[in-house]
């Protein structure tokens, strides 16, 4: 139980393009889902908290136009990278945790590579 | 504000050593504690946690136990093996927000 699945599991972009990732509860649901960013050999970085069906909560310092998260249901939500650029290049992990509890189950990452 | 501190890695071991990562924190209430693991280009899995004082949290031979009076939850295994080489992610939740130590790096040679 509690799997969360992230696609793609790796992406390589031109600078100037959006990429869409995807965060996905597979067997509960989630009221809540969090995006990390993680730089190699260094710990998680929380960018932004999604509610189910109201705006996400962005970080000190986190570009809530740069990084767009859209939480449409209770299994779904997706971070938007709009104009990439080679420094958005990172591993991001999402995280989802189920209603009634507070540990949160996280996903395999997606490393985005931005050329 | 709320913060975790790990010790200082990596930590190399040889198959069947004992483990101890350190881990304290520090937290403006009762916060449940975790630690998390993270095996090479993967994202983390939950490893054991703790939600309450002397609590002790355990999963494939881990333990650990939430000691309120020194604020550490430090990670115990009696004999590691190289299949445990990861890094390691101590945390607390308060407030609904995740707070991770740095991770400490932990290789097992046979």
């Amino acid at each position: 139980g509690a799997v969360v699945s992230q696609h793609p599991s790796r992406v390589i972009c031109k600078s100037g393009t959006s990429v869409k990732i995807e965060c996905r509860s597979l067997d509960f649901q989630a009221t809540t889902m969090f995006w990390y960013r993680q730089f190699p050999k260094q710990s998680l970085m929380l960018m932004a908290t999604s509610n189910e069906g109201s705006k996400a909560t962005y970080e000190q310092g986190v570009e809530k136009d740069k990084f767009l998260i859209n939480h449409a249901s209770l299994t779904l939500s997706t971070l938007t990278v709009t104009s990439a650029h080679p420094e958005d290049s990172s591993f991001y992990i999402c995280s989802a945790v189920g209603v009634g509890t507070d540990t949160q189950y996280f996903g395999p990452g997606t490393r985005l590579t931005v050329l | 504000g709320n913060s975790v501190t790990q010790m200082e890695g990596p930590v190399t071991l040889s198959e069947e050593a004992f483990l101890t990562i350190n881990c304290t924190y520090t937290a403006t209430g009762y916060p449940s504690l975790f630690w998390y693991v993270q095996y090479p280009g993967e994202g983390l899995q939950l490893l054991l946690k703790a939600t309450k004082a002397d609590d002790k949290g355990s999963n494939k031979g881990f333990e650990a136990t939430y000691r309120k009076e020194t604020t550490s939850f430090h990670l115990e295994k009696g004999s590691v093996q190289v299949s445990d080489s990861a890094v390691y992610f101590c945390a607390l939740i308060l407030g609904g927000k995740l707070t991770f130590g740095q991770g400490t790096i932990l290789t097992v040679h046979p």
